[in-house]
């Protein structure tokens, strides 16, 4: 079975300037997280899809962050104009479901690694 | 005080030794625990989750729950040089959302 796919591996933009991440999740999987883990921290989700509805928002920087989920599979995370402090990888995850009450499984892809100088 | 605490480490143990990984929470909400294990420029992959208190062991690690001090632990038996990787707490409660700690980079030496 395929795992999550994210493109770029690897991005290096000055500040103010556009990024935009890609992301195929696990065939079949509903749910899809996008997350962002600085340096020496856990991940921290910036936004949670069920299919191609928004379930959570809530610590997306939505003046600069953007991310989109056409169709309930393939998933972009945009940020414009970029800071400094958005230096982090950008992990994309997938699920069946939502929650763990039905011992729910999310799968991380290997991130996209954004440095912004 | 963050809701979820868990040292940075690095910790380093040599090969077969018993490794001791813990994580301290603030939130009783709390309901499932779960570790993950995350090697360099991977993303996170999970090892185990428990429900509520209690222990759960799978192969040589061991994930034991105390909701009374809000303290959970991963244990791993003859520790392998493979297991060296970042260890990553994480919890959620009824509302889905999942807290991770910082995670603890742990080395065992050959």
């Amino acid at each position: 079975e395929a795992g999550v796919a994210q493109s770029p591996r690897y991005k290096i933009i000055e500040k103010r300037q556009s990024v935009a991440f890609w992301c195929n999740p696990i065939s079949g999987h509903a749910t899809l997280y996008w997350y962002q883990q600085i340096l020496g921290q856990g991940p921290k989700l910036l936004i949670q899809f069920q299919n191609n509805g928004v379930v959570d928002d809530s610590q997306l920087p939505k003046d600069r962050f953007s991310a989109e989920r056409l169709k309930g599979v393939d998933s972009t995370l945009k940020i414009q104009p970029a800071k400094l402090e958005d230096s982090a990888v950008y992990l994309c995850a997938s699920s069946w479901g939502t929650g763990m009450i039905s011992g729910n499984t999310i799968y991380f892809g290997e991130g996209s690694w954004l440095t912004v100088v | 005080q963050k809701e979820v605490e868990q040292d940075p480490g690095p910790l380093s143990v040599p090969e077969g030794a018993i490794v001791s990984l813990n994580c301290t929470y603030s939130n009783s909400a709390f309901q499932y625990f779960m570790w993950y294990r995350q090697y360099s420029r991977k993303g996170p992959e999970l090892l185990m989750y428990t429900y509520s208190s209690g222990n759960k062991e799978d192969g040589r690690f061991t994930a034991q729950v105390d909701k009374s001090s809000k303290y959970i632990s991963l244990f791993i038996r003859d520790s392998q040089p493979s297991d060296s990787a970042t260890y990553l707490c994480a919890m959620s409660g009824l509302d889905d959302k999942i807290i991770f700690g910082k995670g603890t980079r742990l080395h065992i030496l050959p």
